[in-house]
C-alpha cells in the first residue's frame, strides 16, 4: 500500500534552516510528482511547492527561502526551509501529486521555531 | 494566483440533517476542484476531486458540485464521524486551498 513517512518533530531557533524528509513506498516513485503543505497551529492549509523528477515550483510566498528536492535511489523527498521565523511554526506535510490534488498524505513533521 | 473563498467559516448541524459548503475561486478553475476532510491532529483526507468525483473509499452521502468559479459539497445526512474542517482545492493553476469550513454538532 501506499506509504509516505515523514521524518520527526524539529525544534529550531530563528535564523535556522530545517529540512523535512518524506519516504515513500508502495508505488514507483519516479511516477508521481510530491507537493509540500504546511498549516500553522489552528489556521488553514498552505501550499508551498511541488517537485517531480527534478523539477520544482514554488509559491511565490517562500520562494528564495526554500528548497525541494529528491532521492530516487531511497524513493525520498526533502523540503528545506531556511531563515526560519516564529510564523513557520507549524505542522509540514507532504502529499503525493496526483494529477492535481493529494490521496496519500504523511502524517506530518511538527516544526516549532523558538528561541 | 487564484484566491479560494470558503462559506460559511462555521457550519452547526445536526446528526442527521443536510450541511452545505460553499466554495468561490477568484477566477475559473474549470472542474479542477477538490475537497479535503481534516480532523484534529490528522492529516487531511481526499473526498471529492475533479468538483464531483468521489475518491476510492468515500460515502456516498458525499457530494460535489460546481465549475468555473462557485462549487458546493453536501453532505447528505450527517453522521457522527462527519464532523470536522473542510477544505476546498484548486488545481488548475498549481495548488490553493480554501480557509476552511467547520463542520460542528448544533
Amino acid at each position: 500500500q501506499v506509504q509516505l513517512v515523514q521524518s520527526g518533530a524539529e525544534v529550531k531557533k530563528p535564523g535556522a534552516s530545517v529540512k523535512v524528509s518524506c519516504k515513500a513506498s508502495g508505488y514507483t516513485f519516479t511516477n508521481y510528482g510530491i507537493s509540500w503543505v504546511r498549516q500553522a497551529p489552528g489556521q488553514g492549509l498552505e501550499w508551498m511547492g511541488w517537485t517531480y523528477n527534478g523539477n520544482t515550483n514554488y509559491a511565490q510566498k517562500f520562494q528564495g527561502r526554500v528548497t525541494m528536492t529528491t532521492d530516487t535511489s531511497t524513493s525520498t523527498a526533502y523540503m528545506e526551509l531556511r531563515s526560519l521565523r516564529s510564523d513557520d511554526t507549524a505542522v509540514y506535510y507532504c502529499a503525493r501529486d496526483d494529477t492535481g490534488f493529494g490521496v496519500y498524505w504523511g502524517q506530518g513533521t511538527l516544526v516549532t521555531v523558538s528561541s | 494566483e487564484i484566491v479560494m473563498t470558503q462559506s460559511p467559516a462555521t457550519l452547526s448541524v445536526s446528526p442527521g440533517e443536510r450541511a452545505t459548503l460553499s466554495c468561490r475561486a477568484s477566477q475559473s478553475v474549470s472542474s479542477s476542484l477538490a475537497w479535503y476532510q481534516q480532523k484534529p491532529g490528522q492529516a487531511p483526507r481526499l473526498l471529492i476531486y475533479g468538483a464531483s468525483a468521489r475518491a476510492t473509499g468515500i460515502p456516498a452521502r458525499f457530494s460535489g458540485s460546481g465549475s468555473g468559479t462557485e462549487f458546493t459539497l453536501t453532505i447528505r445526512s450527517l453522521q457522527s464521524e462527519d464532523f470536522a474542517v473542510y477544505y476546498c482545492q484548486q488545481y488548475n493553476n498549481w495548488w490553493t486551498f480554501g480557509q476552511g469550513t467547520k463542520v460542528e454538532i448544533k
